[in-house]
């Protein structure tokens, strides 16, 4: 069964400094993976997504993930942290078979420090 | 493009009441899914709906939850009688293609059982 693991719940940075928000998944085979981010009291919003096509992904708001097969991973970077992305953020997987359902790893809060 | 909408926004309520929560998808979305993500964790998906018919209820408390989506269009979840672990955020998603796994999430219901 597919898994997603965040490594680090919490993650902080100065304003302007580089943001990584890592992400390792776990899945027979590829699979499709998302970069969600969720703000105080809202629901989430699709940052990114790969869908197997180029490995390097870009999003709204600045943000871009690489997809690395050979590592299983999807890390979410940004090259200057601004105090609007302080949020929590959630990296998911897609579940094998068509099946439309999605594996959400357990989050990571980024915390901006002016 | 009206976005996924859920009411109520919050909600307290005692012990072994009950209490429903409703969700209207983004016009033609035909995959619709409710969430439950407790305080620090990641959504774990509580049950998917194909147009109006059920995909995947296996998270599902059955004994307590329930959900409906008779027209294929909006969705109601219902927990009776609710437990203090219930406590959390109901979120609500829909998808126009189950194919793409990309979901779009409502603000969500703010649960407290006291």
């Amino acid at each position: 069964a597919q898994s997603v693991t965040q490594l680090g719940s919490h993650v902080s940075v100065s304003e302007g400094a580089l943001v990584l928000l890592r992400c390792n998944y776990s899945s027979s085979v590829p699979p499709y993976l998302f970069w969600y981010v969720q703000y105080p009291n809202q629901g989430l919003q699709l940052l990114l997504k790969y869908t197997s096509a180029a490995t390097l992904v870009k999003g709204i708001n600045g943000f871009e993930a690489e997809f690395k097969k050979s590592e299983t991973s999807f890390h979410l970077t940004k090259p200057s942290a601004h105090m609007s992305d302080a949020a929590e953020y959630f990296c998911a997987v897609s579940e094998s078979g068509n099946t439309g359902k999605l594996i959400f790893g357990q989050g990571t809060t980024l915390q901006v420090k002016p | 493009e009206a976005g996924v909408a859920q009411s109520p926004r919050y909600k307290i309520i005692e012990k072994r009441q009950s209490v429903a929560f409703w969700c209207n998808p983004i016009s033609g979305h035909a995959t619709l899914y409710w969430y439950q993500q407790i305080l620090g964790q990641g959504p774990k998906l509580l049950i998917q709906f194909q147009n109006n018919g059920v995909v995947d209820d296996s998270q599902l408390p059955k004994d307590r939850f329930s959900a409906e989506r008779l027209k294929g269009v909006d969705s109601t979840l219902k927990i009776q009688p609710a437990k203090l672990e219930d406590s959390a955020v109901y979120l609500c998603a829909s998808s126009f293609d189950r194919a793409t796994y990309e979901q779009y999430f409502g603000p969500g219901t703010r649960l407290t059982v006291t």
